[in-house]
């Protein structure tokens, strides 16, 4: 049971530049989040998912866009990265809503 | 979005000494608090999901309670340790939406 993974571990950017983050769950959770975390700042969410098929925006989206496809992957799209989007982000999952949520490693994302 | 507020963002502390941090929070529109502990360079981990007013969870030297009233949870550690150094994240989930609103952590230190 590998819980949640996130690939890459790192990854550097050149402005305009796009990619995706790939997330992966293997504890048929129905909840997803993406998170982001600048120094000195709490986790803010992008965007979360409560199904296959079923996405929202959450506090910060602009500049990203998601997809769930499947209940295992939710994958984060970066469109025309920006120095702004400089940041450590994070998946996570979780049973419902009134469950614990459960973190991935982290991708930390440098735009030059 | 609710604003999450913890108090001291950092402490230093001896090995053997106890130790509590707060989290602060609207107490209306309240349907969950959440503790994570945060290692460096690791994920976060969920240490309890709190949802009544005058809860307390446990776990080995770690509990927490919870006043939904006054809108304050305070998380113990008994006897520290080097290995509880950590940052103590607290988040609150509302009951109109899905997103957890987390704070910025305490950071603790616990040197032998």
């Amino acid at each position: 049971n590998a819980g949640v993974t996130q690939t890459p571990k790192f990854r550097i950017l050149k402005i305009g530049q796009s990619m995706t983050l790939q997330c992966a769950q293997d504890m048929n959770h129905n909840y997803m989040y993406w998170y982001r975390q600048d120094p000195g700042m709490g986790l803010k969410l992008i965007y979360y998912s409560v199904g296959a098929g079923i996405t929202d925006k959450g506090e910060v989206p602009n500049g990203y866009n998601v997809s769930r496809s499947t209940t295992e992957d939710f994958p984060l799209r970066l469109e025309l990265a920006a120095p702004s989007q400089t940041s450590v982000y994070f998946c996570a999952s979780s049973q419902g809503r009134e469950f614990e949520q459960y973190f991935g490693p982290g991708t930390r994302l440098t735009v030059t | 979005i609710l604003n999450v507020e913890q108090s001291p963002q950092s402490l230093h502390v001896q090995e053997g000494d106890s130790t509590n941090f707060t989290c602060s929070f609207p107490s209306s529109n309240f349907y969950a608090l959440h503790w994570y502990r945060w290692e460096t360079a690791k994920s976060p981990e969920a240490l309890f999901v709190m949802t009544l007013n005058g809860d307390e969870k446990k776990k080995g030297r770690i509990s927490a309670t919870l006043n939904t009233k006054e809108g304050y949870s305070y998380l113990y550690i008994k006897g520290s340790q080097p290995e509880d150094s950590a940052t103590y994240l607290c988040a609150l989930r509302s009951n109109s939406g899905y997103a957890l609103n987390f704070g910025k952590g305490t950071s603790l230190l616990v040197t032998p």
